[in-house]
C-alpha cells in the first residue's frame, strides 16, 4: 500500500536559516505529492503540490521537487520566518485512489527570532 | 467564507458515553471527509462522502463508529460507546467540485478525550 515517511521533529531554527524537511514515499503507479501545513490551533491547509516527476511545487517561499528516482519530495525554504512555525505534513494521493490522501506523521518546526 | 466549522472544539467524556462530533462544510463543496489524528498513527481517513453519500467507510475503526450526512451542509461522527483509545483529534474536511479532491479545506478539529 501507500506510505509516506518524513523526518521526525521537532526542528528548531533561527530566523533566516535554511530549512529542509525530508519526505520519501512508497506508492504504486504515479502518485501526486503534497505538503500541507498546520498552524497552531488550526486545521491543515495545502501548501504546495506536484503531480508528476520533476515538477516543482512552490508557495510562500517554500519549494519541493518531485523526484521519482529517489521517491522523494523534500520541502525547502531559503530563509524561514517566525511565522513559519507550524507542523508540516507530506502527503500523497495515488495508487488507485483519486480521493484518499496518505499523510506522513508531521514535522513540528519552531523558528526563533 | 467561514471555512469548515467543527463543534465542539474540545470534548471530555467518560468511557462508555456517547460522543457526537459535528461538521459544517464550506457551502458548495460536495465532498466531505472525516480524519482522525493521533501521535501513534498520524492522520487516518475514517470516511468519505460525495454528494451526501458515503463512498468509502473502510477507515471506520469498528461498529462503535458511525457517520451521517443528512444534507449538504451538515455531517456527524458518532462514537457509541466511547473508549479511552478513541482519544484523538478528529478533523472534518471538505473539497470543492472540480478542483481535485487533494485540495482539502480542514476544520480546526475536535480534541476528544475519553477518560
Amino acid at each position: 500500500g501507500n506510505s509516506v515517511t518524513q523526518m521526525e521533529g521537532p526542528v528548531t531554527l533561527s530566523e533566516e536559516a535554511f530549512l529542509t524537511i525530508n519526505c520519501t514515499y512508497t506508492a504504486t503507479g504515479y502518485p501526486s505529492l503534497f505538503w500541507y501545513v498546520q498552524y497552531p490551533g488550526e486545521g491543515l491547509q495545502l501548501l504546495l503540490k506536484a503531480t508528476k516527476a520533476d515538477d516543482k511545487g512552490s508557495n510562500k517561499g517554500f519549494e519541493a521537487t518531485y523526484r521519482k528516482e529517489t521517491t522523494s519530495f523534500h520541502l525547502e525554504k531559503g530563509s524561514v520566518q517566525v511565522s513559519d512555525s507550524a507542523v508540516y505534513f507530506c502527503a500523497l494521493m495515488g495508487g488507485g485512489s483519486n480521493y484518499k490522501l496518505t499523510f506522513g506523521k508531521g514535522t513540528l518546526l519552531t523558528v526563533n527570532p | 467564507d467561514a471555512g469548515v466549522i467543527q463543534s465542539p472544539r474540545h470534548e471530555v467524556t467518560e468511557m462508555g458515553q456517547e460522543v457526537t462530533l459535528r461538521c459544517k462544510p464550506i457551502s458548495g463543496h460536495n465532498s466531505l471527509f472525516w480524519y482522525r489524528q493521533t501521535m501513534m498513527r498520524g492522520l487516518e481517513l475514517l470516511i468519505y462522502f460525495n454528494n451526501n453519500v458515503p463512498i468509502d467507510d473502510s477507515g471506520m475503526p469498528e461498529d462503535r463508529f458511525s457517520a451521517k450526512m443528512p444534507n449538504a451542509s451538515f455531517s456527524t461522527l458518532k462514537i457509541q460507546p466511547s473508549e479511552p483509545r478513541d482519544s484523538a483529534v478528529y478533523f472534518c474536511a471538505s473539497s470543492p467540485v472540480g478542483q481535485g479532491l487533494e485540495k482539502l479545506f480542514f476544520g480546526s478539529g475536535t480534541q476528544l478525550s475519553v477518560l
